[in-house]
């Protein structure tokens, strides 16, 4: 039962649209994350916080912005949209702060952007 | 750099027999790994994790996975699976940066 919620589960937008998309975490957990999952392909971190105010990014190049201004909740925002977006983006979250402390992932939010 | 090789795009097996689906690294020091499994529709559970003591894990839904360091390997096995294992499964590594390098992931097809 997943602990980790992800809001809308899909998202149908028009180009230059800005779009948030949302996580909460009942948990209590330190750090949190956002992926992009394309099928076939490895996932990508796109940010990363480790705490409240904290906010880094990832790997992955994107037009994207995050914030954490509460411990629960890691908004993903997307100020213009663009077909290249289109994807699915997968929320997860830990408290461990070793290496070996695994990942919760919410359903993810499918997007599409036409 | 470090990586995860999932050489397998997709397996389909029979109801019943037995999978392993291999999983290869790419980590200087020692790995921690992980394999998680994702259900169609769904975010990624985690199934099992090595991070020292018995090469030999096991993990839920009766899954095990053996980490091989002369072959930088971690594969996952099952004696037997159902149709509820059909899935996308993934292998990661933890980087010297406490983030995690995926697999691209190999998708299991249950034959009935």
């Amino acid at each position: 039962e997943a602990d980790i919620y992800q809001t809308p589960r899909y998202l149908v937008i028009g180009t230059g649209k800005k779009i948030t998309l949302e996580c909460s975490q009942t948990m209590g957990h330190d750090k949190m994350y956002w992926y992009q999952q394309d099928p076939g392909m490895e996932l990508h971190l796109i940010h990363y916080s480790y705490g409240v105010n904290s906010t880094e990014k990832g790997d992955l190049s994107s037009e994207s912005t995050v914030s954490r201004i509460r411990t629960e909740h890691f908004p993903l925002t997307l100020e213009s949209a663009r077909p290249s977006h289109t994807s699915q983006y997968l929320c997860a979250s830990t408290q461990g702060q070793g290496r070996n402390s695994p990942l919760h992932f919410g359903n993810g939010t499918r997007l599409t952007v036409t | 750099a470090q990586s995860v090789t999932q050489p397998d795009i997709h397996i389909t097996v029979s109801e019943g027999a037995s999978l392993e689906l291999r999983c290869n690294y790419s980590y200087g020091a020692t790995p921690y790994l992980f394999w998680y499994v994702q259900s169609p529709g769904q975010g990624l559970q985690l199934l099992l994790k090595y991070f020292s003591g018995d090469t030999l894990v096991q993990g839920i839904k009766g899954f095990e996975a053996e980490f091989k360091r002369s072959q930088s390997s971690f594969n996952l096995r099952k004696p037997s699976v159902h149709w509820s294992d059909a899935a996308e499964y993934f292998c990661a590594v933890v980087d010297s940066n406490y983030q995690l390098i995926w697999g691209a992931g190999t998708k299991l097809i249950i034959k009935p």
